[in-house]
This record gives C-alpha cells, sequence and structure tokens, in this order.
C-alpha cells in the first residue's frame, strides 16, 4: 500500500477483554516496529520485528502483551485482559533495511495508530 | 528508556517569527532524526542528519548537530499557524546491537496566528 496501515482506529473495551490491532506495513519494509503513547507523553518502545530474525521483544511491558509478524508482511499486537493503564495510543512504524552493518538507520513511517481506551 | 531529552517541552510563538527547540543526548550515534506529530496523528519524519554532519537543512527547516555537546537543535524559520504539532527527536546508537530509535518526550509547538 501507499503508507501504514493500521486498524482498528478507535477501539473502546471492558477492563478484562482482549484486543487485537493490527499494523499493515509499506510493502518492501523488512523493519517494523510498535510503539506506545500516553496522553501528551513520548513514544514508548514496544517491540521490532526485522526480517527473519528474532524480534526484539525488550519493550512489551507484562506477560499480557505479545505481538506477531507474518514474514515482511502484517503484524497484530495481541494484549490479554486489558487493564486501564493500557489505554493509549498503540503506534506501528515500519523502515526500509538498514545500511550500516545490518543496523535500520533509515527513517520510520507511521500509521495514524489505533486508540484504545479500556473501561 | 528515553535517551533524548527536548526542551523547552513548550514553545508558544506568533505567526511569523522562528521556533528553536533543542535535543540532547547520552550515548555516541549514528544519526539523529527530528519527527513531527501533529494532534491525533502519527508521526511524520522531517529530517535525518548523520554523526559527521554539523548542519542540515530542508525548506524552513535547519538542523545542527553537535556531536562534542551531544546535542541537535531545530530551527523552524517564518513560522506558520500549521507548523504547531508536537516535535520529536530520536537516535540511532552507533555501537551495538541497538536497533531501535530512541525517542525523546517531545517539545509541543504553538503557533498563534
Amino acid at each position: 500500500g501507499a503508507g501504514v496501515s493500521q486498524s482498528p482506529s478507535n477501539k473502546v473495551t471492558e477492563k478484562g477483554k482482549d484486543v487485537e490491532l493490527r499494523c499493515d506495513p509499506i510493502s518492501g519494509h523488512t523493519a517494523l516496529y510498535w510503539y506506545r503513547q500516553r496522553l501528551g507523553q513520548g513514544l514508548e518502545f514496544l517491540i521490532y520485528f526485522q526480517g527473519n530474525s528474532a524480534p526484539d521483544k525488550s519493550g512489551l511491558p507484562s506477560d499480557r502483551f505479545s505481538a506477531e509478524r507474518t514474514g515482511e508482511s502484517v503484524s497484530t499486537l495481541t494484549i490479554q485482559r486489558t487493564q486501564q493503564e493500557d489505554s493509549a495510543v498503540y503506534l506501528c512504524a515500519s523502515s526500509l533495511p538498514g545500511t550500516s552493518g545490518g543496523l535500520n538507520t533509515g527513517e520510520l513511517f507511521f500509521g495514524e495508530g489505533s486508540r484504545l481506551t479500556v473501561l | 528508556s528515553q535517551q533524548g531529552e527536548e526542551d523547552p517541552q513548550a514553545l508558544s510563538i506568533q505567526e511569523g517569527e522562528n521556533a528553536t527547540m533543542n535535543c540532547s543526548y547520552k550515548t555516541s550515534i549514528n544519526n539523529l532524526q527530528w519527527y513531527r506529530q501533529n494532534s491525533g496523528r502519527g508521526l511524520v519524519h522531517l529530517i535525518l542528519i548523520r554523526s559527521n554532519e554539523r548542519e542540515k537543512h530542508s525548506g524552513r527547516l535547519r538542523v545542527t548537530l553537535d556531536t562534542s555537546k551531544k546535542s541537535s537543535s531545530l530551527l523552524i524559520t517564518a513560522s506558520r499557524a500549521a507548523d504547531t504539532a508536537s516535535y520529536f527527536c530520536a537516535t540511532v546508537a552507533n555501537a551495538g546491537n541497538n536497533r531501535k530509535l530512541i525517542w525523546g518526550l517531545g517539545t509541543s509547538l504553538a503557533v498563534n496566528p
């Protein structure tokens, strides 16, 4: 597609329910990131996928959070047993492979985010 | 954890004035990037400056990088109401297996017509 697509754009759920957020990266972008952004705050890294390498899950805040990616395409972020503190905007970004020793050093292209509200 | 720190946290100026935002970081970097985020939207990449560059221009944007002070500044000249947004810096580390950008907390810019 032309850009990074995220769905749903808005999700309201009850505490304790599971939610699944979806990200379609730009075609050909091997790197994919998930971030969480609370109201008025900066970006909190959650997870990073790069091609077929093992994902960097170091930012996931608890075992209620998990993410999958099929090859170099769609990724889903799943939050189980949602809590009110999970309310935030979840941003996905993708980028081209890096050119410096395998590091991704180029710009990120962001989706518009999925706004999650847990009641 | 956040490495970058932008200042000021909030900035309010009149249309036509220049806006300057600063970013400091802690470790050696490969490059530093600036992004803009309009309210309720995703982030948009503005400009990337590499560690061996000192200054870069793009339209009304001017970015400087001082690696000795581990700091960068973003200057927006002749600001417009449409420049109202939050501005974030992000760094890519130069060593190790850091494969993710480190983000600052952002500067909220308000340009008043």
